[in-house]
């Protein structure tokens, strides 16, 4: 079945600091990936998505490119803000049409002034 | 933008009750999912219904059904509840009908707390 591991968690940045959180995945045929965001008390937000090899998603400063050859989709983002603590998750959605979504066990990030 | 409803939006049920949570998709979206997440934990898919049929189904206990009604809302029933199951649910819509690759949008979660 399908299965998406992230990296071991928390992270702490001080603000302005290089994030990388490592997604990698397992899948059957040519899933999509998405990495969605949770703020303290509230629902899951869409953060960027890729739906093909070698494409980039990008949003509010994080990118993430679908890597085939090595089932990543790792999150990064140049310059961190306390604005961005949260948990996030990478999740793929397989190639059934119905398609639900599966998730990785989340990473706390905590960004400090 | 009109979002995902979900209600009631806290709940608090003592064990072998029963508890109905609801869930009132986007407008227009055809498809809803339900998913379950326990403390510290990642979502996980209980089931999910496309044009009122039930079209997939994850780790969901036999004590729980769900439906999805002529209006597309959605309804999760929870029976003999047990403190394990204390949890955020939530519901996310998506218009599969649409073209498109269409995503699923997520409401706030209900959070089920069982003593």
């Amino acid at each position: 079945g399908n299965s998406v591991t992230q990296m071991e968690g928390p992270v702490t940045l001080s603000e302005e600091a290089f994030l990388t959180i490592n997604c990698t995945y397992t899948a059957t045929g040519y899933p999509s990936l998405f990495w969605y965001v949770q703020y303290p008390g509230e629902g899951l937000q869409l953060l960027l998505k890729a739906t093909k090899a070698d494409d980039k998603g990008s949003n509010k400063g994080f990118e993430a490119t679908y890597r085939k050859e090595t089932t990543s989709f790792h999150l990064e983002k140049g310059s961190v803000q306390v604005s961005d603590s949260a948990v996030y998750f990478c999740a793929l959605r397989g190639g059934t049409s119905y398609g639900k979504l599966t998730f990785g066990q989340g990473t706390i990030l905590t960004v400090h002034p | 933008a009109a979002g995902v409803i979900q209600s009631p939006r806290h709940l608090i049920k003592e064990k072998r009750e029963t508890a109905t949570l609801k869930c009132y998709p986007i407008p227009r979206h055809d498809t809803v999912y339900w998913y379950q997440q326990g403390p510290g934990q990642d979502p996980q898919f209980l089931i999910s219904f496309y044009e009122k049929m039930q079209s997939d189904k994850g780790s969901i206990p036999d004590r729980f059904s769900a439906q999805q009604f002529s209006d597309y809302h959605s309804e999760l029933n929870m029976s003999s509840l047990e403190l394990g199951d204390s949890a955020l649910y939530f519901c996310a819509s998506r218009a599969i009908g649409l073209a498109g690759d269409n995503e699923q949008f997520f409401g706030p979660g209900t959070r089920l707390t069982v003593l």
